[in-house]
């Protein structure tokens, strides 16, 4: 059965501290995997990965894909309350299913 | 434009009602879905369209039907819920190659009386 699974499931912390959040993944024909931030509706797309080893970088957000430990982590350096937001990662396999991991919960506190 | 749009943005209906929910990209997308999210949960996916044809239903009770009548409208109709299937509506597209990336559209919340 696939699987994806993010870690911590919720996460509270001071304005500037950096985070790192985590998603691990067991799916058969995995093609890439996303990062989406959701505050209040849709989520937002972050990051697309498709190849380990290599880091995508936006402002103070970063993630990298490790296709062997079939792993990937976002980043978020000084982090600001506008951060905060679940962020979820998805998996998608052949056939275009995308498949949600149970989110991270991430507050930051001024 | 990335834009995904739903209509309504929220819904109330009884059990016995009909209602449809309506979704629309201009993207040039061939693959679209349906995804239900409960609090505090992700999103569940439901159903995915791929060039207008239904290509994965996970098992949803059929009181959910999904329709596609071309390449940038996506329906739900919805009858004879049950008060467990309020939620968060979420419809999305993506480009039908390689795991491209999917817009959301900013979903029907919908509650069951």
């Amino acid at each position: 059965e696939d699987k994806v699974v993010q870690s911590p499931l919720s996460l509270v912390v001071h304005e500037g501290d950096t985070v790192t959040l985590n998603c691990s993944y067991e799916v058969t024909n995995f093609r890439s995997l996303l990062w989406y931030k959701q505050e209040k509706k849709a989520p937002t797309f972050l990051f697309m990965l498709t190849s380990s080893g290599i880091e995508k970088k936006s402002g103070r957000l970063s993630s990298i894909l490790d296709k062997k430990e079939l792993s990937s982590i976002l980043n978020i350096t000084a982090t600001q309350t506008g951060d905060s937001a679940i962020y979820l990662c998805a998996v998608v396999k052949t056939g275009n299913q995308f498949y949600f991991g149970t989110g991270t919960s991430l507050t930051v506190i001024p | 434009d990335t834009e995904v749009t739903q209509t309504p943005k929220h819904l109330v209906m009884g059990m016995t009602n009909k209602k449809s929910l309506k979704c629309e990209q201009h993207m040039g997308h061939r693959a679209m879905y349906w995804y239900k999210q409960k609090a505090k949960k992700p999103p569940e996916l439901m159903f995915v369209y791929s060039y207008e044809k239904l290509s994965i239903n996970e098992s949803v009770p059929s009181r959910f039907s999904p329709e596609c009548p071309n390449s940038s409208l996506l329906n739900l109709h919805l009858h004879a819920l049950q008060p467990e299937d309020s939620a968060l509506y979420l419809c999305a597209s993506s480009q039908e190659v390689r795991g491209g990336v999917a817009f959301f559209g900013q979903g029907t919340r919908l509650t069951v009386v």
